[in-house]
């Protein structure tokens, strides 16, 4: 059984990175086509896609978010992860991580950033 | 248009039928995915492709697709079925993805 699990601060200042991890268990982040994807949720919003990153490290980023985002895998920690600079409060979320390119089968609990100074 | 339209709320009483509707130009090229999400829990994928269930989904929930316009079915509703349902496809550029703004269904 696959598993995914958020980690990272719960709170980011304005203009600062957000950064967070995703760690996979019970199955390799390298092996299979596989993709690995960010989603984040607004307060008593929809999903909004952030981008996913490929097991061969190709990566795809939502056009509204491209000039801020970076999405990297380790492999030897099976982790991948989020980056998202010149944050604002419009960043603040519940920040996802899950398994998939458009239909997604695995996804962690989720974890709340919050932008404030 | 790459656009997903949804219904913000639909109600349904207990033991009845309901159908959950996901629109955009976009489903007439790609199929749509739906998941379910229930207050402080992550989404739940609940139905992907024509009409495929992950295993250990209720064989009530149902999805179909007709032009614009991808569906999720629920025949026999029942109390725990209230939740968020999302609906999400690939984009026109077949690399990206987007999402419907999800409709909250209730159950009478």
């Amino acid at each position: 059984q696959v598993q995914l699990q958020e980690s990272g601060p719960g709170l980011v200042k304005p203009s600062q990175t957000l950064s967070l991890a995703c760690t996979v268990s019970g199955g390799s982040i390298s092996s299979g086509d596989f993709y690995w994807s960010w989603i984040r949720q607004h307060p008593g919003k929809g999903l909004e896609w952030i981008g996913y990153i490929r097991y061969s490290d190709s990566t795809y980023y939502s056009p509204s978010l491209k000039s801020r985002v970076t999405i990297s895998k380790d492999t030897s920690k099976n982790q991948f992860s989020l980056r998202l600079s010149s944050v604002t409060a419009a960043d603040t979320a519940v920040y996802y991580c899950a398994r998939g390119e458009a239909r997604f089968d695995y996804w962690g609990q989720g974890t709340l950033v919050t932008v404030s100074s | 248009s790459s656009e997903l339209t949804q219904d913000p709320a639909v109600s349904v009483a207990l033991g009845q039928t309901v159908r959950i509707t996901c629109q955009g130009d976009i489903l007439r090229s790609y199929y749509a995915s739906w998941y379910q999400q229930k207050p402080g829990q992550a989404p739940l994928l609940v139905m992907y492709g024509k009409d495929n269930r992950p295993s250990g989904v209720p064989d009530r929930f149902s999805g179909s697709s007709s032009g614009n316009t991808a569906s999720l079915t629920i025949t026999g509703a029942q109390a725990e079925d209230e939740a968020a349902y999302h609906c999400n496809s690939r984009d026109g550029s077949a690399t990206h993805v987007v999402f419907g703004g999800g409709t909250k269904l209730t159950v009478l």
